[in-house]
């Protein structure tokens, strides 16, 4: 029981750039989300899903695209990255009353 | 969600118990007290969540005033893995999003 898997660990991109943040977990978990970490600061949402087919936008969803295409999997899109998107993000799941966190992607845009 | 107030920071000796502060003056009748933490650089983890009766786990114990607008974290017996930062955060029990602010940073020290 693996919980919930981030790839990669650490990414640079160029300006302009597009990549694909992986989430899974193996919990069977409906609910899944995305937040960025921005330094000496919380976290906020990004997207959620409350079940595969299912998306929804979170307090910060510009300059993402995410799909749920399955229970386990929740890829999160940057499809022009700028420097503003340099943060740390953490997937997370959850079912019933607690959620369950990977151990984050951070990423750097230069 | 009802917002949360928590100080920036405390310290805590080695051995000794922490209390940490949360004020949640506009929680409604409905809404939980949820803690996490986030250990430096990963993912938050659950500790503790509460309605109005105090509530103890293996990790933490959860005291919240009978008013219910402010509650305290405990952790009996500190040590330097605790240091983190620990969020309070207002949500229905089975409410889909954590809300997070800045959390209050707790240092352990020898």
């Amino acid at each position: 029981n693996a919980g919930v898997t981030q790839t990669p660990k650490f990414r640079i991109l160029k300006i302009g750039q597009s990549m694909t943040l992986q989430c899974t977990q193996d919990m069977n978990h409906n609910y899944m989300y995305w937040y960025r970490q921005d330094p000496g600061m919380g976290l906020k949402l990004i997207y959620y899903s409350v079940g595969a087919g299912i998306t929804d936008k979170g307090e910060v969803p510009n300059g993402y695209n995410v799909s749920r295409s399955t229970t386990e999997d929740f890829p999160l899109r940057l499809e022009l990255a700028a420097p503003s998107q340099t943060s740390v993000y953490f997937c997370a799941s959850k079912r019933s009353l607690v959620h369950t966190f990977g151990s984050g992607t951070r990423l750097t845009v230069v | 969600d009802a917002k949360t107030t928590q100080p920036p920071s405390m310290d805590c000796a080695e051995g000794r118990a922490a209390n940490l502060p949360c004020n949640h003056s506009t929680i409604s009748g409905n809404e939980y007290v949820y803690w996490y933490r986030q250990i430096h650089s990963q993912g938050p983890q659950y500790i503790i969540h509460g309605l109005k009766n105090n509530e103890t786990n293996e990790m933490a114990s959860l005291i919240i005033t009978e008013d219910r607008k402010s509650s305290t974290l405990i952790l009996p017996h500190a040590t330097l893995r605790d240091t983190a930062v620990y969020y309070c955060i207002v949500m229905m029990e089975y409410g889909n999003k954590l809300v997070f602010g800045a959390g209050t940073i707790l240092r352990v020290k020898s």
